[in-house]
C-alpha cells in the first residue's frame, strides 16, 4: 500500500529547460513534504521541503508546489543542469506518526546537453 | 563533521549467516532510522528510534532487529540472512519531527548481498 507515489520512474530533459517531477499521496493527514536527491553510491540528501500550510516554496533553481485538494506535489528545476541528473525521492510526514518519513519510489532524472 | 557514518559499506553473506550493520551520528539528533532501498520500491522504513531507549517497527521489519545503544548509535541486525534481504541499507537521523520539522540526514549506505 504505497502512500506516496511517483508514477514516472524516469525523466529526460535537455540542459537549460525545466524539469518537473511529480508526486502523489493518498494520506490526507500528511502535513509536511520533502524532496531528496540521490546520486549513485551515495545516501539521499535533502533538497527542499514544504509545509501543508503553504502551496509553494522556492530555493534557488528549485521550487516545490503543493496542491492539497489534489494530494499532489511537484518539484520544478529551472534551469536544469547536467549535475541535476540523479534519482529524486519525495517523502511525507504525518502529524499522527511524526517519526516516520514515508518515501515514494523515486524518479530518475537525466539532464542531457 | 562526519554526519551519519555506516559500516560496513559492502558485505556478502551466505544464507543463514548473521551480521550487524552499525550506524553512528554526531549531530546530537534524537531520531534514527534504518531504510532499505530496492529497485522500484523506493526507500522503505525497517525500524526507527524516536529517542534513546525506544525503537519501533517500520514498514518492513520482518527478519531484522535493532538496538539503540545510546543517543549516537543505532544498529541493525540480521539474525539469519535470506536472499530477499539483498538490498542497499541506509541509516538516517533527524531532530524530532515536532517542534519544528527537520529533514533527515542519511549515511552513505551499505550494499548487502545474500547468496
Amino acid at each position: 500500500d504505497q502512500q506516496v507515489k511517483q508514477n514516472s520512474p524516469s525523466l529526460s530533459v535537455q540542459e537549460g529547460r525545466i524539469s518537473i517531477l511529480n508526486c502523489d499521496y493518498t494520506n490526507s493527514m500528511f502535513d509536511y513534504f520533502l524532496w531528496y536527491k540521490k546520486y549513485p553510491a551515495e545516501g539521499p540528501t535533502f533538497l527542499i521541503s514544504i509545509s501543508s500550510i503553504k502551496d509553494k516554496n522556492e530555493d534557488g533553481r528549485f521550487t516545490v508546489f503543493l496542491n492539497k485538494s489534489a494530494k499532489h506535489l511537484s518539484l520544478h528545476i529551472v534551469p536544469s543542469q547536467p549535475g541535476d541528473s540523479a534519482v529524486y525521492f519525495c517523502a511525507a510526514i504525518s502529524p499522527y506518526n511524526t517519526d516516520k518519513l514515508i518515501f515514494g519510489t523515486g524518479t530518475r532524472l537525466q539532464v542531457f546537453p | 563533521n562526519a554526519g551519519v557514518t555506516q559500516t560496513p559499506k559492502f558485505q556478502v553473506l551466505k544464507t543463514g549467516q548473521s551480521m550487524t550493520l552499525q550506524c553512528a551520528q554526531d549531530m546530537n539528533h534524537n531520531s534514527m532510522y534504518w531504510y532499505r532501498q530496492d529497485p522500484g520500491m523506493g526507500l522503505r522504513l525497517i525500524y526507527y528510534s524516536a529517542s534513546e531507549g525506544t525503537t519501533d517497527k517500520g514498514e518492513v521489519p520482518n527478519g531484522y532487529n535493532v538496538s539503540r545503544l545510546n543517543k549516537r548509535e543505532f544498529s541493525l541486525r540480521l539474525e539469519s540472512a535470506a536472499p530477499s534481504q539483498t538490498s542497499v541499507y541506509f541509516c538516517a537521523s533527524s531532530f524530532d519531527h515536532r517542534g519544528w520539522v527537520t529533514e533527515a540526514f542519511f549515511g552513505q549506505g551499505t550494499r548487502l548481498t545474500v547468496v
